[in-house]
């Protein structure tokens, strides 16, 4: 098992570039979740999706997209990024089969918008 | 509005010595609560989860969390801390079914120093 892969690992963007962050998951978990993690302000939910084509908005969506048309992968995407979008992404996902599940965590992207 | 709180930006403890990392809550019903850790550069993990039952759950690397109903609290705790526990410690909450139990609340996060 892999667990929750991400895809970069690391990205410089200029300002108004577009790219795709992915997310693949290979526990057959039906939540994923985006969010950015910034220095003293803890995660905060940009998007998640509770089951194969179907998203949500979370706390900061604001220029952002995402898409989730297979159940294993889910795909952030900036349009026209902003050096406001610099930060550390993190794909999570979790089942909702039984109680109280915890969430699984990727190893994060790291992206800075010049 | 649901929230979570991590009182401490820091803690700093010797090696050897217990160590408390606080969590208070703000969440409807009855949550299921978790502890996660994440050390430079990685993701986070997950450390152990309250659903219901003993007030003292136990976790990995030796590390439990006492759940505190009346103070809406769940601090994470060991009894002699180790160099390797320094990390940033992040208490999360979800909501039962009844309140949108899809999201996850995170604390702001607790930096935890462990010095030899």
């Amino acid at each position: 098992n892999a667990g929750v892969t991400q895809t970069p690992k690391f990205r410089v963007l200029k300002t108004g570039q577009s790219m795709t962050l992915l997310c693949a998951q290979d526990m057959n978990h039906e939540y994923m979740y985006w969010y950015r993690q910034d220095p003293g302000m803890g995660l905060r939910l940009i998007h998640y999706s509770v089951g194969e084509g179907t998203t949500a908005k979370g706390e900061v969506p604001d220029g952002y997209n995402v898409s989730r048309l297979k159940k294993q992968n889910f795909l952030l995407g900036l349009e026209s990024a902003a050096p406001s979008q610099t930060s550390v992404y993190f794909c999570a996902s979790t089942t909702l089969k039984g109680k109280g599940n915890e969430q699984f965590f990727g190893p994060g992207t790291r992206l800075t918008v010049l | 509005a649901q929230s979570v709180a991590q009182p401490e930006d820091q803690v700093n403890v010797a090696e050897g010595n217990p160590l408390t990392v606080k969590c208070t809550y703000s969440v409807s019903g009855n949550p299921y609560l978790f502890w996660y850790v994440q050390y430079p550069n990685r993701g986070l993990q997950f450390l152990l989860k309250y659903i219901t039952g003993d007030n003292l759950v136990k976790g990995s690397y030796g590390f439990e969390a006492e759940f505190n109903k009346s103070q809406t609290s769940f601090h994470l705790k060991k009894p002699s801390a180790l160099v390797s526990d320094s990390a940033l410690y992040f208490c999360a909450v979800r909501p039962p079914a009844a309140y949108n139990f899809n999201k996850f609340y995170f604390g702001s996060g607790t930096k935890l120093n462990v010095k030899p």
